[in-house]
């Protein structure tokens, strides 16, 4: 069964840095992009990173660029986000999510659960 | 950054009616576009990838077409367990975008 599972999510205060992890399983993790999602509450998908199979490809959303780094370890199976000077705008859940080709420009065809993160005072 | 815009916002139609959402590009992306539903408190799931391409197992009264900057999804025969909200995405270049999404219910 192929499946993506996060960690890392929880409350952290306006400034500080989190960083989450996914860990795939079932389907080769080398030979595909990955990406992060976020969805705040009760509003709409909102794409933040994809990296290349062999992470020589890397974009990030405007919204976070400068402030979040994305990376993977494909010996570790797992996708990274390194989330830095974190803003209440970030509250979210962070959805990792497996891209259907090796380069991000790809429709995204697995999804994990999420895992939420909260910025708040 | 390309802007994708769908309309209706939300729409409510009968079982069995067939039903239309369109998403329209800001400018040119070819046929790199994704349809996802994501039903209340569930993960989001694929539906259709370059324009028209029926992602597996999912029913074939999903459709898409278009191309450019004009695209639709199409529900031949509505069914209760099609309630969710759908989105549109860009991947024609990054960064990669969403649509506002459309809440589909029934009458």
């Amino acid at each position: 069964e192929v499946q993506l599972v996060e960690s890392g999510g929880g409350l952290v205060q306006p400034g500080r840095s989190l960083r989450l992890s996914c860990a795939g399983s079932g389907f080769t993790f080398d030979d595909y992009a990955m990406h992060w999602v976020r969805q705040a509450p009760g509003k709409g998908l909102e794409w933040v990173s994809g990296i290349s199979w062999n992470s020589g490809s890397i974009d990030y959303a405007d919204s976070v660029k400068g402030r979040f780094t994305i990376s993977r370890d494909n010996a570790k199976n797992s996708l990274y986000l390194q989330m830095n000077s974190l803003r209440a705008e970030d509250t979210a859940l962070y959805y990792c999510a497996k891209g259907r080709a090796g380069f991000p420009y790809s429709a995204i065809d697995i999804w994990g659960q999420g895992t939420l993160v909260t910025v708040s005072s | 950054d390309i802007q994708m815009t769908q309309s209706p916002s939300s729409l409510s139609a009968s079982v069995g009616d067939r039903v239309t959402i369109t998403c329209r590009a800001s400018q040119g992306i070819s046929n790199y576009l994704a349809w996802y539903q994501q039903k209340p408190g569930r993960v989001p799931r694929l539906l259709i990838y370059a324009a028209s391409t029926l992602q597996s197992g999912v029913p074939s009264r999903f459709s898409g077409s278009g191309s450019g900057t004009d695209f639709t999804l199409t529900i031949s025969s509505l069914q209760p367990e099609d309630v969710a909200t759908y989105y549109c995405q860009n991947y024609n270049s990054a960064p990669i975008t969403f649509g506002q999404g459309t809440r589909l219910g029934i009458e």
